[in-house]
């Protein structure tokens, strides 16, 4: 049975940065991806980015791009979202979630962690 | 980057309904098309991929279909557990985009 499980809450100021984990258990990692989706309080889905562990490529969303890095351990089946300059528009539920590497579907998703930013 | 509508924005719907959802991509995406269902304080959930099949476990109730720009979801009986947020998502091409969600409510 494949999970993801993901860091805790985390409370940051404005400008600060943020690093969430998502330790993947069950299945092969070489076939898969890990996405990471931020979801804002009341909103719909916001992809944000991707990696391909085996290939250490991440591949960003524009809307993202100079703030957001996406890591990963291959090692220990880990992968990270760090986000940095943080606003108060950055306040959502980030989850991340398995893609397919050869197809590029989602299929298992993390539980999601809340960032909240606030002074 | 790819735009996806979907319609309605939301519905009411009895139990034993028949519901279909329909979303639309602003250029052709083959059958790159999944669907996510996602109840209140939870995560989504995955139920479709490539248009039209089913990811395990996911009840033969869902159905997906159309390529190109056009796609629908079709709930054959609507259940009180199928009461949710409805979401399209493209993974033609990067950046993966997703719809605006469907909100499926009880008539």
């Amino acid at each position: 049975q494949v999970q993801l499980v993901q860091s805790g809450a985390e409370v940051k100021n404005p400008g600060s940065s943020v690093k969430v984990s998502c330790q993947a258990y069950g299945g092969t990692s070489r076939n898969f991806g890990v996405a990471w989706v931020r979801q804002a309080p009341g909103q719909g889905l916001e992809w944000m980015g991707r990696i391909l562990p085996i290939l250490d490529m991440a591949n960003y969303a524009q809307n993202f791009q100079g703030r957001l890095t996406i890591t990963a351990d291959k090692a220990t089946g880990t992968a990270y979202m760090e986000l940095s300059g943080l606003r108060s528009e950055d306040t959502a539920l980030y989850y991340c979630a398995r893609e397919s590497r050869l197809y590029g579907y989602i299929d298992y998703w993390g539980q999601g962690t809340l960032v909240t930013v606030s002074s | 980057d790819i735009q996806m509508t979907q319609s309605p924005s939301s519905l009411s719907a009895s139990v034993g309904d028949r519901v279909t959802i329909t979303c639309r991509a602003s250029q052709h995406i083959s059958n790159f098309l999944a669907w996510f269902q996602q109840k209140p304080g939870k995560a989504p959930k995955s139920l479709i991929y490539e248009a039209s099949s089913l990811h395990s476990g996911v009840p033969s109730k869902f159905s997906g279909s159309g390529s190109g720009r056009n796609f629908t979801l079709t709930i054959s009986s609507l259940q009180p557990e199928d009461f949710a947020i409805y979401y399209c998502q493209q993974y033609n091409s990067y950046p993966r985009t997703f719809g605006p969600g469907t909100k499926v409510d009880i008539k």
